[in-house]
């Protein structure tokens, strides 16, 4: 039974370009929420994905977007990157019936921008 | 304005100590508390949960309790070893016609032999 996977591991990216990481939910799974977390901080809501819709959402400008496949595994783009959006990325997956919400974090994927 | 708060920042103490961490939070209506483990560079990794009427969860040498009165969390870990070298992270999920969870900025936890 595999485990919430991320690619890339890590990645490095140049001011003003973009990039998409990518998720593949815990097995059974219908819910993705991706996670910002900065160096020495606590993760930090981006949004959630369910029924390929985003259900929620945290204080992220519009420069991050995202998509959920009828696979549930999900995508999170982020355009005209800024310096300050180096940061680990998680991506946590649940069940919507699950009542205690309990989330399976991905290892992340380390953006570097420089 | 919801908010979790932990304490200490960081801590370091000698393999086979015991420590204590604690959260304090301001959230409402409040559903669940967890403690997780997060190792440099990986995801966090669920040690406890606990919901409005529970006072202590144990889990090995972890153990955690609740004051859902005073709003504050510990989390207690027994004859600490290398391994347990971590940050350690309180959330709290609320429901609000959607779960919604709020991470504390976390604990960064030193054992030395």
């Amino acid at each position: 039974d595999a485990g919430v996977t991320q690619s890339p591991t890590h990645l490095i990216k140049t001011r003003g370009q973009q990039v998409t990481l990518r998720c593949s939910p815990k097995s059974g799974h219908d819910t993705v929420s991706w996670y910002q977390q900065a160096l020495g901080q606590g993760p930090q809501f981006i949004f959630q994905y369910y029924e390929e819709e985003e259900r929620q959402r945290g204080n992220f400008p519009d420069r991050f977007s995202g998509h959920q496949f009828p696979n549930y595994s999900s995508e999170l783009n982020v355009n005209a990157l800024l310096l300050g959006d180096s940061a680990l990325y998680l991506c946590a997956s649940s069940l919507a019936r699950d009542r205690t919400y309990e989330q399976y974090f991905g290892p992340g994927t380390r953006l570097t921008v420089t | 304005k919801n908010q979790v708060e932990q304490s200490p920042q960081s801590l370091i103490i000698l393999e086979g100590k015991n420590c204590t961490l604690q959260c304090n939070y301001t959230v409402s209506p409040f559903s669940n508390l967890r403690w997780y483990k997060q190792d440099t560079g990986r995801g966090p990794v669920s040690l406890t949960i606990m919901t409005f009427s529970e006072n202590t969860k144990s889990n090995g040498r972890y153990t955690a309790t609740l004051d859902a009165d005073t709003k504050q969390s510990s989390l207690h870990i027994t004859a600490s070893q290398l391994s347990d070298s971590a940050s350690y992270i309180c959330v709290v999920t609320i429901y609000t016609g959607g779960f919604k969870t709020i991470f504390g900025a976390g604990t960064r936890l030193f054992v030395k032999a």
